[in-house]
Parts: structure tokens; sequence; C-alpha cells
């Protein structure tokens, strides 16, 4: 158990629908990373969250949002889905000394249909 | 806009054989970051690596940074089957001022490594 918890594991859904994933970090960390995942993209960065706010924002569509919640538990809605949506989303958390480095969630692998 | 880039991208190796995959990056960094990924699963941290000519090794696997020339290697010793993994470097960010808060991580493309017997 690497410390940051991401729920569902598995998601199928229908093209237009709307779903919500979910992720606590590691205990501690007051960072949260959204990646999403696909063989086409790669590994890339959607959004951080730090202690309730938003740092930064890399490639997150305008039908994707997020929020981090003041126990630091965060959320990843995405919405409108389309079928180049489905991926795998992994959500990472971070804080403390440099040598804690990143550390990763087990996924949530979303399929649009 | 900071370019992560790793070569080779796909590497099938002998059992016993030694061989390194590289990791260029663009910008100025001195947070490299190296993982491991089975099929389908989470991403499992290697290596940390915070200085310009850090060397950490575990195993069979060792890395290494040299920030002036921006890059990094993975070097694998007597690879065996068990190593057959999808590797990835990753870049971080740099801190706000204070250095307690990261910023987000680049990815390289991801090295697919296949261990042959």
């Amino acid at each position: 158990d690497s410390g940051v918890t991401q729920t569902p594991k598995h998601l199928i859904t229908a093209t237009g629908q709307r779903v919500t994933l979910r992720c606590s970090p590691r205990s501690g960390d007051l960072s949260v990373y959204w990646y999403q995942q696909s063989l086409d993209q790669g590994l890339q960065f959607l959004i951080q969250y730090y202690n309730g706010e938003e740092r930064a924002k890399g490639n997150i569509l305008e039908r994707f949002s997020a929020q981090q919640f003041p126990d630091l538990h965060s959320e990843l809605n995405l919405s409108s889905l389309e079928l180049g949506d489905s991926a795998l989303y992994f959500c990472a958390s971070s804080g403390g000394t440099w040598g804690r480095g990143y550390t990763f969630g087990s996924g949530t692998r979303l399929t649009v249909v | 806009e900071l370019k992560v880039e790793q070569n080779p991208l796909f590497l099938s190796m002998q059992e016993g054989k030694n061989y390194t995959i590289y990791c260029n990056y663009s910008t100025t960094s001195d947070r490299l970051y190296w993982y491991r990924q089975d099929p389908g699963k989470s991403l499992e941290s290697l290596f940390v690596l915070l200085s310009n000519g850090a060397v950490k090794q575990e195993g069979r696997l060792m890395a290494s940074l040299d920030t002036k020339a921006r890059l990094s290697t993975l070097h694998i010793t007597a690879a065996v089957h068990d190593l057959s993994a999808t590797y990835f470097c990753a870049v971080g960010a740099e801190a706000n001022a204070g250095g307690t808060s990261y910023g987000k991580l680049t990815f390289g493309q991801g090295t697919i490594l296949t261990v042959h017997p």
C-alpha cells in the first residue's frame, strides 16, 4: 500500500456521462496531483492542488475539473465524456522532505463506451 | 516548456546482459525521479536524485544524475526476467521559495524493457 488511495479502481460509463474520481493523499502530504495515462499521450499532468488551493494546471480539458477538500482528499470530475477520455487516471501526493518524493495511487481505469 | 526524452523506447535484453537507459531533459532541474510500472499497475518509485553527481543503487539498478548535461542514466546490470517492465524518468518542477513545496512532475515517454532467458 503506497499510502495514496484512489477509488474506484475501475469505471465503465457511456459517452456524455459524468464521473467523479476520488483520491486520498499519503498522510502528511499537502499536495495532490492528477495525471492521465493513455497509449497515445503517455503520462500527462492535469492539475495540482496544494492545501486546498489550485497550484498548477496542465493539459486539462474544460470538461474536467478538480478540487481539494479541507481534509486534503481530492476529486477529479470528468463530464460530457468522450471515447477518447478512456485512460488510466493517477493521483499522486507529495510533501515533507525532498527525499519523500512523489507517491502514486493505484489508479482508476476509466472506460467510456 | 520542459521536455523529457528517454531512449531507447523499447529495449529487448538477454538475461545476464548490461544496458543503460538515458533520460535527457531540456531545462535546469536538480530533481530527477525514476519509476517502474508493470502493465496496468501503478508507478513504483525507484530512485530520487536531488543533486548533481548523485548516484544511487538498488540491486541490479543504478541511477545517476548530471545536471550540467541535463542527463540521467539508469544502468541495468546482469538483467533478470523480473526486471521486465516500463521505466519512466520524470523531472520535478522548481519548488517555491522556502523549498518545501513541490511542483509537478514531467515524464519521459517510458522505456519498455523486456528481458529474455
